[in-house]
């Protein structure tokens, strides 16, 4: 149980393009769902959290404008990198709770991003 | 600010050992810790979580222990295997938010 899945799991385009990323929860309801962000050997650093039907509320020096998230439903969260440029290359990692209070996150397994 | 240490970057250990990895904090109480397994290229899968009035949680071969006093949890991996091999992130949780520390590498030698 308590799958997550992620789509897709690598992209590679051209700088200026928008990519987005689908973040699915196909076994749970999620009522909160998490956009990280990973540089290799780094830790996982939160980009915003976003409830079903709520605005995303973004960490300190994220773009809301770069990084638009939505949660459509209790099952999909997206994530769309706007006009992405080199320096947005980075391991984006989903991350999904169903429930209340201080459960476990399920995690996708990542979009590795690549802008040329 | 919040801090999370977790003690070595990386640790080697002979397969059959116990395994033991430190995650230290400051600046925080968290309600919960929770430690996380993530493979090269993969997201992070959730193990064990421990709540603040819990001393002590088990299962299978993993052990985690809490102390709110020393603000440390220690994970514990007994009889280790090769396939144990794997980073591991410990994690605080107050509210709604998480903070991961950046892992321990572990590697289990045949």
């Amino acid at each position: 149980g308590a799958v997550v899945s992620q789509h897709p799991s690598r992209v590679i385009c051209k700088s200026g393009t928008s990519v987005k990323i689908e973040c699915r929860s196909l076994d749970f309801q999620a009522t909160t769902m998490f956009w990280y962000r990973q540089f290799p050997k780094q830790s996982l650093m939160l980009m915003a959290t976003s409830n079903e039907g709520s605005k995303a509320t973004y960490e300190q020096g994220v773009e809301k404008d770069k990084f638009l998230i939505n949660h459509a439903s209790l099952t999909l969260s997206t994530l769309t990198v706007t006009s992405a440029h080199p320096e947005d290359s980075s391991f984006y990692i989903c991350s999904a709770r169903g429930g209340r209070g201080n459960q476990p996150q399920h995690f996708g397994d990542g979009t590795r991003l690549s802008i040329l | 600010s919040q801090k999370i240490e977790q003690n070595s970057e990386a640790l080697n250990i002979q397969e059959g050992k116990t395994a033991t990895l430190t995650c230290n904090y400051t600046n925080y109480s968290p309600a919960y810790l929770q430690w996380y397994r993530q493979d090269p290229g993969r997201g992070p899968v959730f193990l064990l979580l421990i709540r603040e009035n819990e001393k002590e949680k088990r299962k299978e071969r993993l052990k985690v222990t809490f102390d709110t006093t020393l603000k440390q949890s220690l994970f514990h991996i007994t009889a280790s295997q090769p396939a144990d091999s794997a980073t591991y992130l410990c994690a605080l949780s107050g509210t709604y938010k998480y903070i991961f520390g950046t892992g321990t590498r572990l590697k289990v030698l045949a």
